[in-house]
């Protein structure tokens, strides 16, 4: 596809539910970023991928979060036993390794209900 | 020393007007500072950044002043239209990150016709 695409677009849970974002990267590229934005909040790194592993994972906020990425492609962010808190809309991000290397290009979001 | 602080929160602005987004970082090992435009329900989209090699980049109508010294850098949109209201986003990050981008809080602007 033209650009990073993310799915579902909303998800609405339940409290103490685990819920699977997904992330497609712009074909080629090789890095990878989770970030988190809250209501009213700038935008949060939570972990950043090159091929598939995950060498910065500062940024998930606790244990309950987690991410994976397959084939150096497809990248889903996991959250276990989701708190009211964890609503927010969840950005994924990829960048190319060459030319303009530091360009990162944003996918829609996820936006998270957890109620 | 991560933080990119962002002013102000919220700009209107008379359409064909200069719309003027200031930020400030700490961290001198940035190196990287781009500018993101978010539309409701919407992604970031990046608008345009610059390299601490330069003080100043324009692409149209949108200009980043880049002052090192002062560790600040700004955005400049020029003869501003309705259509570009927008929550705007500086960022920076630093090529020994992994480029993580480290974000301002957000201005919103809105350009009244």
């Amino acid at each position: 596809g033209a650009g990073v695409s993310q799915s579902p677009s909303n998800k609405v849970t339940e409290k103490g539910k685990d819920v699977e974002l997904r992330c497609d990267p712009i074909s080629g590229h090789t890095a990878l970023y989770w970030y988190r934005q809250s209501l009213g909040q700038g935008l949060e790194f939570l972990i950043y991928f090159q091929g598939n592993s995950a060498p910065d994972k500062s940024g998930l906020p606790s244990d309950r979060f987690s991410a994976e990425r397959t084939g150096g492609s497809v990248s889903t962010l996991t959250i276990q036993r989701t708190q009211q808190e964890d609503s927010a809309v969840y950005l994924c991000a990829s960048r190319g390794s060459s030319g303009s290397s530091y360009e990162q290009y944003f996918g829609p979001g996820t936006r998270l209900t957890v109620t | 020393q991560q933080q990119v602080k962002q002013s102000p929160q919220s700009l209107i602005v008379q359409k064909g007007g200069i719309s003027i987004i200031n930020c400030a970082y700490e961290n001198t090992a940035f190196d990287y500072f781009p500018w993101y435009q978010q539309f409701p329900g919407k992604g970031p989209a990046l608008l345009i950044a610059i390299r601490p090699d330069v003080s100043e980049k324009k692409e149209g109508r949108f200009t980043i002043s880049f002052n090192k010294s002062a560790k600040q850098f700004s955005l400049h949109i020029m003869d501003s239209q309705p259509g570009d209201s927008a929550t705007y986003f500086c960022a920076a990050s630093m090529n020994t990150g992994f480029q993580k981008l480290v974000f301002g809080t957000g201005t919103r602007l809105l350009v009244s016709p």
